[in-house]
């Protein structure tokens, strides 16, 4: 069974930084594509970055790009999402998903999410 | 970015309806559209992927068309469990984007 546990959310200052990690287990983690996507309190969806199976390509969307970092550690089966300067609107439940085992753009298995706070 | 624009952005309809949910992509996007299920508090399920492509396990009641910048999700006949939001998104080119959902409701 595949499983996506994501942690590391909380409350933090703006400005601020936190790390969220996605522990991952029931397939090869190193096979497959891996994504952040994240969704705002009683909001959409919004993309946040991929990175591929040997973290060689990574994408972020605009309003992430500078301040995030994706990772992943392949022997530790986990994928990172480093957020720094973090502003209000990047409070959201944060989800680690995994790519389609055929189209590597598409979220297929999603984790339960991890709620990121950015207040004072 | 690519930007999706769903409507209606909500709805209401009753068991047994058909529905149907249009997003429109800004720019053409071929067939680079998947289709995603949420329920409140639970993550998204993907239904349709490459516009008009069922996932395994998703009931045969759902179906996707259209290329280019126009798309459809339709629901032949609303079940119970179908009441939730929907949610498009482009994959051509990154940024990914999604629409911005329709809730779908009981009416």
């Amino acid at each position: 069974e595949v499983q996506l546990v994501e942690s590391g959310g909380g409350l933090v200052q703006p400005g601020g930084s936190l790390r969220l990690s996605c522990a991952a287990s029931g397939f090869t983690f190193s096979s497959y594509w891996m994504h952040w996507v994240r969704q705002a309190p009683g909001k959409g969806l919004v993309w946040v970055s991929h990175i591929n199976s040997d973290g060689s390509s990574i994408s972020y969307a605009d309003s992430v790009k500078g301040r995030f970092t994706i990772s992943r550690d392949n022997a530790k089966n986990t994928l990172y999402l480093q957020m720094n300067s973090l502003r209000a609107e990047d409070t959201a439940v944060y989800y680690c998903t995994r790519a389609h085992p055929t189209l590597v753009v598409i979220s297929y298995y999603w984790g339960q999410g991890t709620l990121v706070t950015v207040s004072s | 970015a690519i930007q999706l624009t769903q409507s209606p952005s909500s709805l209401s309809a009753s068991v047994g309806d058909r529905v149907t949910i249009t997003c429109r992509a800004s720019q053409g996007i071929s067939s680079a559209l998947a289709w995603y299920q949420q329920k409140p508090g639970k993550a998204p399920n993907l239904l349709i992927y490459d516009a008009s492509n069922l996932e395994s396990g998703v009931p045969s009641r759902f179906s996707g068309s259209g290329s280019g910048t126009d798309f459809t999700l339709t629901i032949s006949s609303l079940q119970p469990e179908d009441f939730a939001t929907y949610y498009c998104q482009q994959f051509n080119s990154y940024p990914l984007t999604f629409g911005q959902g329709t809730r779908l409701e009981i009416k």
